[in-house]
């Protein structure tokens, strides 16, 4: 069993639709990060998070601490929002675990 | 302008060779990471450096050397290529410690691929 794990694995949306990941973790961490993988490859950071919620646009995440639970939701998706989100749990000594992917698509 | 810049952005080279992948940032970030995107496209990390020093070294084969001639500068060296080692490298960059938001930028990643 993974130490960080996503679900779902896949998702395919209609665009407009909310969207939530989920990304369990079993391991102490320091930060929660949220990553988006295009199609091309290319990765983005787009939250570290250690407590609460942050936002960013249409992107939303939180984290509970106690549960070892973070989600990252999407409001109003977009196709263009399809990509491979990653969720990942670093610790103190800056070791860094991924989980294995969300892939996300989203119909226009 | 580009953030942190990896070359090559593809690399094909035959099983034994030695290779080099560079990476460098300008983000003035203190912390610099070499991670493996295997075909499954799940993500390792390989090694960290802070500020020229090895921080973070994992379960890598040996043949992998990082190498850090200032803390703007992360290369790859990879000695006697196998074809297991083909896998997309990512480099990427932090500040330790810092309060943005954004806890890494990544490198647009090099697609080695050995025959």
């Amino acid at each position: 069993k993974n130490e960080v794990e996503q679900s779902p694995q896949n998702l395919t949306a209609q665009e407009g639709e909310f969207i939530t990941i989920n990304c369990s973790y079993s391991v102490g961490i320091s930060a929660l990060h949220w990553l988006q993988q295009h199609p091309g490859g290319g990765i983005v950071s787009l939250f570290m998070l250690s407590s609460g919620k942050k936002k960013h646009g249409r992107l939303i995440a939180t984290i509970n601490i106690q549960e070892k639970h973070s989600s990252l939701h999407i409001t109003a998706s977009h196709p263009r929002d399809s990509a491979v989100y990653i969720c990942a749990a670093s610790n103190r000594d800056d070791k860094i675990i991924f989980g294995k992917g969300t892939r996300l698509h989203i119909l226009p | 302008d580009t953030a942190v810049s990896q070359t090559p952005k593809y690399l094909v080279t035959q099983m034994g060779n030695d290779k080099s992948i560079k990476c460098e940032q300008n983000l003035g970030h203190d912390t610099m990471y070499w991670y493996k995107q295997d075909s499954k496209k799940f993500l390792k990390i390989m090694f960290s450096y802070n500020n020229k020093e090895l921080i973070i070294n994992e379960t890598v084969p040996n043949r992998f050397s990082p190498k850090s001639p200032d803390k703007a500068h992360l290369n790859l060296h990879i000695n006697s290529l196998e074809l297991g080692d083909s896998a997309v490298y990512f480099c990427a960059s932090s500040q330790t410690g810092g309060a943005s938001n954004y806890g890494y930028t990544f490198g647009s990643g090099t697609r080695l691929t050995v025959v």
